[in-house]
């Protein structure tokens, strides 16, 4: 089936310091991409929609300059959270339709831990 | 547009009873419904989904959903669960394959022995 990695799965860093989060589909081309944050004991909130080769549409709330996204292939979409602060520490999941056209459900990246000091 | 309702932040049960998850809907156009299954520190795993058909659908782990347009609820049952069902579950919906999903706030199936 379907798969979608995440890297890393997992990240500290410093107050001010910029992060980029990696979504990949592995086996089939993505040319939209969904970003999820979900904080503790708490749903996903869709934050904004990759469209390769376009710019990503941001959902009411969501910084676009705090967030970069940048689906530079059919295959890979970024999320760099820029100038980070602690508030910002959440679990980040990507998420892509598996072929154009299709009704069927997205697939789910494992999720990055972005924990902020 | 969508929006979820999951009544229940948390059901405990007892290993090998019957559990009913709750979900409701709103929509104002035909809607995909979706069950996940969150482990802790994991991403979401798809139990099953309704797009069309028959509104009984049976998923993996052997848990179900039906699908009930007249109450807007796709409620997920299991007739005997275990321990490692133990998670958080959401119900999201979606207005196609391309569009954004739509979460409930999940419940927290506890199941102890």
């Amino acid at each position: 089936g379907a798969v979608v990695s995440q890297h890393p799965s997992r990240v500290i860093c410093k107050s001010g310091t910029s992060v980029k989060i990696e979504c990949r589909s592995l086996d089939f081309q993505a040319t939209t991409m969904f970003w999820y944050r979900q904080f503790p004991k708490q749903s996903l909130m869709l934050m904004a929609t990759s469209n390769e080769g376009s710019k990503a549409t941001y959902e009411q709330g969501v910084e676009k300059d705090k967030f970069l996204i940048n689906h530079a292939s059919l295959t890979l979409s970024t999320l760099t959270v820029t100038s980070a602060h602690p508030e910002d520490s959440s679990f980040y999941i990507c998420s892509a339709p598996p072929r154009s056209g299709s009704t069927d459900t997205q697939y789910f990246g494992p999720g990055t831990r972005l924990t902020v000091l | 547009a969508q929006s979820v309702t999951q009544l229940d932040s948390q059901v405990p049960v007892f290993e090998e009873a019957p559990v009913e998850l709750r979900c409701n809907y709103s929509s104002s156009v035909s809607v995909y419904l979706f069950w996940y299954v969150q482990y802790p520190n994991q991403g979401l795993q798809l139990l099953l989904k309704y797009l069309s058909g028959s509104t009984l659908v049976k998923g993996i782990n052997g848990f179900e959903a039906e699908f009930n347009k007249s109450q807007t609820s796709f409620h997920l049952r299991k007739p005997s669960v275990h321990i490692s069902d133990t998670a958080e579950y959401f119900c999201a919906v979606s207005a196609g394959g391309f569009q954004k999903l739509v979460f409930g706030t999940g419940t927290r199936l506890l199941v102890s022995p």
